[in-house]
């Protein structure tokens, strides 16, 4: 089966601009995830899905970062505007239910100069 | 809340040597228990887990026992390779959420 695809691989952006990153999850998974890894530390949940209603977003940072996914299969998360702390590894998962069975992206490293 | 302490890094090891990567657990309640594991440029991969006190997981020769009695899940192989050098993370789901430690970085020498 497909694994779960992400993109843009790699972005560099100027601290005050805008990026999204794109998600398509395993078909057929219910729950998505997009976690965000610092460098040197462990992932870091910022959101997580169940088809396409919100069922934890209490650590991300709502006055810069946004996420939606519609139609309860592909997701978009959203810097606006950015800092330069936000660089870092952005990984999205997801599972088939929300008892686990998770699979997990590449990831998208994003770096704000 | 719920987390996890895992060893810190790098730990540097030579060809066949023992590895032992500790990992500890804080948890209200009963969670499962994961290892993953990050290779160079790629995502994560599950490596193994235990869903219940007791049970021991395994995979590509490591092995994790879930010790309720002393709260751990240490990361263990007999005889590491330079192709285990990665970047390894002890995580737990309380819930539906994966809860990670900070991951400890694995030097293997030929």
């Amino acid at each position: 089966e497909a694994g779960v695809a992400q993109s843009p691989r790699y972005k560099i952006i100027e601290k005050r601009q805008s990026v999204a990153f794109w998600c398509n999850p395993i078909s057929g998974h219910a729950t998505l995830y997009w976690y965000q890894q610092i460098l040197g530390q462990g992932p870091k949940l910022l959101i997580q899905f169940q088809n396409n209603g919100v069922v934890d977003d209490s650590q991300l940072p709502k006055d810069r970062f946004s996420a939606e996914r519609l139609k309860g299969v592909d997701s978009t998360l959203k810097i606006q505007p950015a800092k330069l702390e936000d660089s870092a590894v952005y990984l999205c998962a997801s599972s088939p239910s929300r008892a686990g069975g998770y699979t997990f992206g590449s990831g998208t490293r994003l770096t704000v100069v | 809340g719920d987390s996890v302490t895992q060893m810190e890094g790098p730990v540097t090891l030579s060809e066949e040597a023992f590895l032992t990567i500790n990992c500890t657990y804080t948890a209200t309640g009963y969670p499962s228990l994961f290892w993953y594991v990050q290779y160079p440029g790629e995502g994560l991969q599950l490596l193994l887990k235990a869903t219940k006190a007791d049970d021991k997981g395994s995979n590509k020769g490591f092995e994790a026992t879930y010790r309720k009695e002393t709260t751990s899940f240490h990361l263990e192989k007999g005889s590491v390779q330079v192709s285990d050098s990665a970047v390894y993370f002890c995580a737990l789901t309380p819930d539906d959420k994966i809860i990670f430690g900070k991951g400890t970085r694995l030097h293997i020498l030929p």
